[in-house]
């Protein structure tokens, strides 16, 4: 069954607003979940690190102020997208380690298909 | 900078045929490895792993082998099918909690 759930699953604004993408992790607690981006027909790319109770760690690259990342609990990360530009419409791809080292994979969420008109 | 890539962007394969598919990684510090199977408009599906101290890991269907020496990873695929059409990334991690991925090859399946 689904380890990650990404909610909504296509989202459309207009240029100005902000957007927020929601990830839960089903039936098990992450302290850690990783936000990615992808363009059409190019690899994953991270954009930042969602850590419970604590600020997010963020790419370098990736603006803080513009993607804000709440993890306020073991199940559920936020990544809300503020003022979208145009420039900003992209796959946004949650993922959770569900084995307690770094060398156990990520299970991601289906994504979230932003169009900033 | 680090970086995980892939020789060969587009595979066509018959059906019934075997599929390999390769990736080229530069971190030497790298000691976890992992292919995902990402469907259009879908987030990836973990398919097999491999660490650093193995050199070959078989899963249904599907083998992984690792040349360290030359830092070279494969994904084959036996009796490919149509569902195995989709963009294939390797990933790879080592030591910390950042998994880097590669730039995907999109395998196409001849019925």
């Amino acid at each position: 069954g689904a380890v990650v759930s990404q909610h909504p699953s296509r989202v459309i604004c207009k240029s100005g607003t902000s957007v927020k993408i929601e990830c839960r992790s089903l039936d098990f607690q992450a302290t850690t979940m990783f936000w990615y981006r992808q363009f059409p027909k190019q690899s994953l790319m991270l954009m930042a690190t969602s850590n419970e109770g604590s600020k997010a760690t963020y790419e370098q690259g990736v603006e803080k102020d513009k993607f804000l990342i709440n993890h306020a609990s073991l199940t559920l990360s936020t990544l809300t997208v503020t003022s979208a530009h145009p420039e900003d419409s992209s796959f946004y791809i949650c993922s959770v380690r569900t084995g307690s080292s770094y060398n156990s994979p990520l299970h991601f969420g289906n994504g979230t298909r932003l169009t900033v008109t | 900078g680090e970086s995980v890539g892939l020789h060969l962007p587009t595979l066509s394969v018959q059906e019934g045929d075997n599929s390999i598919i390769n990736c080229a990684y530069s971190n030497s510090a790298s000691d976890y490895f992992i292919w995902y199977k990402q469907e259009s408009g879908k987030g990836p599906q973990f398919i097999i792993d491999i660490r650093s101290n193995m050199d070959k890991r078989q899963g249904q269907r599907v083998t992984v082998l690792l040349n360290k020496t030359v830092k070279h990873l494969s994904l084959q695929i036996a009796a490919t099918q149509p569902g195995d059409s989709a963009v294939y990334f390797c990933a790879e991690t080592g030591g910390y909690q950042k998994v880097t991925f590669g730039t995907g090859t999109k395998l196409q399946v001849i019925p």
